[in-house]
This record gives structure tokens, C-alpha cells and sequence, in this order.
């Protein structure tokens, strides 16, 4: 199984501020494998970012994704009052058991 | 529009077991698999596995090999979850998602990910 570690566990920000999130997986993910989502409490997740550093569909550009081989980045500049939330990564390895993983999630809150 | 939609809440008691509906609109829904992902309180997100809206085929994860079946109803553009042997760790919301984006009239697959989400269904194991 691919372990997937996030950290910061929460980060402390304001809006306006720059947030680095980070995702390390325990062996070498497939880049274009590799997502992060959003989710906000009573919802269900939402994909922000997919092969490591496309946008999904209708994403602000204030998310970015960058990383390959274990470390992933998801980067959001110009914070706003709606991108406070629990951010997970995930990633997907076909022959792994299970072939798809979750990070246990960053929670980005208001400082 | 493009959803899925999943049956409401449930309590049950330990030994139990629960059939969860996900029922989907807006594209075609035998092009595509649905995937079946709980989260715990607290917890991160677990895949359970997934099951081929067109031909029936599943795959499940180890961990609930033998007490999870994936069945769907193509004419009803229903898929459902059955857990049996219900525990208090089985509590949780759990979730169907299917790996395609559709952007107007045509949609694409995204086998990889989770684009498309149900609202989640929270399950209750209480004695």
C-alpha cells in the first residue's frame, strides 16, 4: 500500500496569504497519477488538481500543483474566505493493494 | 445536470447489514465505473472499490473483501453498496464517485481520480 502523509496537519493563514500544502508519498507515485481535493465540512470532496499540475475543470488559477517521484505541492496564492478547508492528496497505482490512497488531509484554517 | 444522488441516512446495529443507493444523471451511465469511498470521523479517506457500470465487473479492496458487494441496475442508473456484518468501526459517510468530467454535452474520463461525487450517505453502527 502507498502511504500518502500530509503535513502541515493545520495551517494557520489569513486571507491574502500564500499556502503550501505538501504530500509524501512512502514510494514513488506516478506523476500523472497523483490529485488533490477540497472539502468543506457536510460535503463531499472536490478535484482540484489532477496529474500533479492540471487544474480540473472550472478551478481558479490560484491553485497550483507541482511535485514528481515522492513530494507533491499544492499551492494556493491569494487566499480567499472560501479555500478554507480540509485539503486531501490521493493518488492512484494500478497493481498496488488498494490502487488508490488518501492522505489524511491539511486543514487550512483563518488565522 | 450531471450528479449523483445517494439514499439518505441509516442506523443500524452491530451485525447488521445496510444497502446504500447511487444513482446518477446527466451522462451515460454504463460508459463508466463507480467507485465507492468511505470516511470514518476523523479519518482519511478510504477507497473501497469500484464497480463497472456496463458489464457488472468489481474490484474490491482487501480490507472489506467478503463483507462489501457492488451491484447496479443499468435501468434504473443505480448502483448500491451492500455492507454486511456491521461493526461500530463501519460507521461513517460513505460516498460514490465516478472518475468523469462532463463540461456541456460531452464528458471524458478521469479513471484515475474522483470528479464526480455523491452527496454522502452517513451510516450509524450503535447497539
Amino acid at each position: 500500500e502507498i502511504v500518502l502523509t500530509q503535513s502541515p496537519g493545520t495551517l494557520s493563514l489569513s486571507p491574502g496569504e500564500r499556502a503550501t500544502l505538501s504530500c509524501r508519498a512512502s514510494q514513488r507515485v506516478t506523476s500523472r497519477y497523483l490529485a488533490w481535493y477540497q472539502q468543506k465540512v457536510g460535503q463531499a470532496p472536490r478535484l482540484l488538481i489532477h496529474g500533479a499540475t492540471s487544474r480540473a475543470t472550472g478551478i481558479s488559477d490560484r491553485f497550483s500543483g507541482s511535485g514528481s517521484g515522492t513530494d507533491f505541492t499544492l499551492t494556493i496564492s491569494r487566499l480567499e474566505p472560501e479555500d478554507f478547508a480540509v485539503y486531501y492528496c490521493q493518488q492512484y497505482q494500478y497493481g498496488s493493494s488498494p490502487p488508490y490512497t488518501f492522505g489524511q488531509g491539511t486543514k487550512l484554517e483563518i488565522k | 445536470q450531471v450528479q449523483l444522488v445517494q439514499s439518505g441516512a441509516e442506523v443500524k446495529k452491530p451485525g447488521a447489514s445496510v444497502k446504500v443507493s447511487c444513482k446518477a444523471s446527466g451522462y451515460t451511465f454504463t460508459t463508466y465505473a463507480i467507485h465507492w469511498v468511505r470516511q470514518a470521523p476523523g479519518q482519511r479517506l478510504e477507497w473501497m472499490g469500484w464497480i463497472s457500470a456496463g458489464n457488472g465487473n468489481t474490484k474490491y479492496s482487501q480490507k472489506f473483501q467478503g463483507r462489501v458487494t457492488f451491484t447496479r441496475d443499468t435501468s434504473a442508473s443505480t448502483a448500491y453498496l451492500h455492507l454486511s456484518s456491521l461493526r461500530s468501526e463501519d460507521t461513517a459517510v460513505y460516498f460514490c464517485a465516478v472518475g468523469v468530467d462532463c463540461s456541456g454535452s460531452s464528458c471524458y474520463a478521469l479513471p484515475e481520480y474522483f470528479q464526480l461525487w455523491g452527496q454522502g450517505t452517513l451510516l450509524a453502527v450503535s447497539s
